[in-house]
């Protein structure tokens, strides 16, 4: 069973950094893409990001309003992914999910990221 | 960027009752969509990849259809956990939109 789990979040000031982690297991996390999705409170789901694998040289894409702030990492020795979150705003606000598409896909449980001063 | 529109945005049905959900794509997707669950409160869990792949654990009354830009989430006798909200998500190009959501109460 793929599991994911999510840590790192908490409050922080706006323009302040953050980074989250993705720890896997149940897969073969070298060979899967990773996604982060988030969600602010009351409302929808929010696709923020992906990270491709070594094979498909480990391409990434963010959503335009993150674009320049946030960046996606993996270290596939530690089956584990991270989100780095600089110059972050209130509308940053969300909970984070890691994500695996696929026949085996998943999400993890979240983690709580508010931007407050 | 693809737009996702899901149809209704909330729905009211009893246990037993049959449910289609529609999502629809501004351009053609493919089959490249997929669903996810929602219970209140609760983290988002996924449903079902690429049309109609269902994930591991997900009762057999649920199943998806559609290709292009029309598709179908249709669960074939409700039960009282499958009151949530669904979304659809696009995988065919980035950024990896999702619809608004599609509420499903009891009656």
């Amino acid at each position: 069973e793929v599991q994911l789990v999510e840590s790192g979040g908490g409050l922080v000031q706006p323009g302040g950094s953050l980074k989250l982690s993705c720890a896997a297991s149940g897969l073969t996390f070298s060979g899967s893409a990773i996604h982060w999705v988030r969600q602010a409170s009351g409302k929808g789901l929010e696709w923020v990001g992906r990270m491709r694998s070594k094979a498909n040289n480990y391409a990434t894409a963010y959503v335009a309003s993150v674009k320049g702030r946030f960046t996606i990492s993996r270290d596939d020795s530690k089956n584990t992914a991270f989100l780095q979150m600089n110059s972050l705003k209130t509308e940053d606000t969300a909970v984070y999910y890691c994500t695996i598409l696929g026949n085996d896909g998943a999400l993890g449980q979240g983690t709580l990221v508010t931007v407050s001063s | 960027d693809i737009q996702m529109t899901q149809s209704p945005s909330s729905l009211s049905a009893s246990v037993g009752d049959r449910v289609t959900i529609t999502c629809r794509a501004s351009q053609s997707i493919s089959t490249y969509l997929n669903w996810y669950q929602q219970r209140p409160g609760k983290a988002p869990r996924f449903l079902i990849y690429a049309v109609s792949g269902l994930q591991s654990g997900v009762p057999s009354r649920f199943s998806g259809s559609g290709s292009g830009t029309d598709f179908t989430l249709t669960i074939s006798s409700l039960q009282p956990e499958d009151f949530a909200t669904y979304y659809c998500q696009q995988s065919y190009n980035t950024p990896y939109t999702f619809g608004q959501g599609t509420k499903l109460e009891i009656k």
